[in-house]
């Protein structure tokens, strides 16, 4: 079945600074990688998302790229600001049409 | 649009009780999603529905895990008898067929004692 890996597990940034998450995927037929961001006793909230026939995609400061090859995608945060604080979860979705989380990042933005 | 809607959002209770957690998914959604959130697990699909039908529950842990559907716009997940390593923070989500997005509720935080 798909496993999703997803690293680094903390990452801790100034405000303004950028910051990168990547995550890694196992099933080829995966098409679908959401990201979501869970804000402390929230409900996990869709951020961004791409498809498989699309390298990037971009939304103000959010991007999302993804290397169908190598099977990774990446979350990068501009301009961070202290409102960024959340823990971030990367999915992948193939054909069964369930999510598999990664393990999730828990980002501080330091002012 | 009142989104997912998830009843209780706290349960305390004691090893051995019956619970009960309730979802009201998005009006005309189709998927309806059952996950276990742990700090030492991440989030975890436990089942899923489509057209009010168990499509996959290949996440239920054990037999003490079990959930309904009886119409498209309730589905209960029932653990009996509950033990404290089943304490967590259980959310329900939908999806419009034909649609990518999963909308969670605001998840059911469950303590067994």
């Amino acid at each position: 079945g798909e496993n999703v890996e997803q690293h680094p597990s903390t990452l801790s940034v100034q405000e303004g600074d950028s910051a990168v998450i990547k995550c890694t995927y196992s099933d080829s037929a995966s098409n679908y990688f959401p990201w979501y961001k869970q804000e402390l006793g929230k409900r996990p909230q869709l951020i961004i998302d791409i498809r498989s026939n699309v390298g990037e995609k971009k939304d103000q400061r959010i991007a999302v790229t993804l290397n169908k090859t190598a099977k990774h995608f990446s979350l990068h945060i501009t301009e961070t600001q202290p409102e960024d604080s959340a823990v971030y979860f990367c999915a992948a979705r193939a054909s069964s049409y369930k999510l598999i989380f990664g393990s999730g990042t828990r980002l501080l933005v330091r002012p | 649009d009142a989104g997912v809607i998830q009843s209780p959002r706290h349960e305390v209770t004691e090893m051995g009780q019956e619970v009960t957690l309730r979802c009201k998914p998005i009006s005309g959604h189709d998927y309806l999603f059952w996950y276990r959130q742990t700090m030492m697990r991440g989030l975890e699909l436990l089942i899923y529905f489509n057209n009010n039908v168990p499509i996959d529950d290949s996440g239920m842990p054990e037999d003490r895990f079990s959930a309904k559907m009886p119409n498209a716009s309730f589905s209960t997940l029932k653990i009996q008898p509950s033990e404290p390593r089943d304490s967590a923070v259980y959310f329900c989500a939908s999806r419009l067929a034909g649609g990518e997005t999963q909308y969670f509720g605001p998840g059911t935080r469950l303590l067994v004692l």
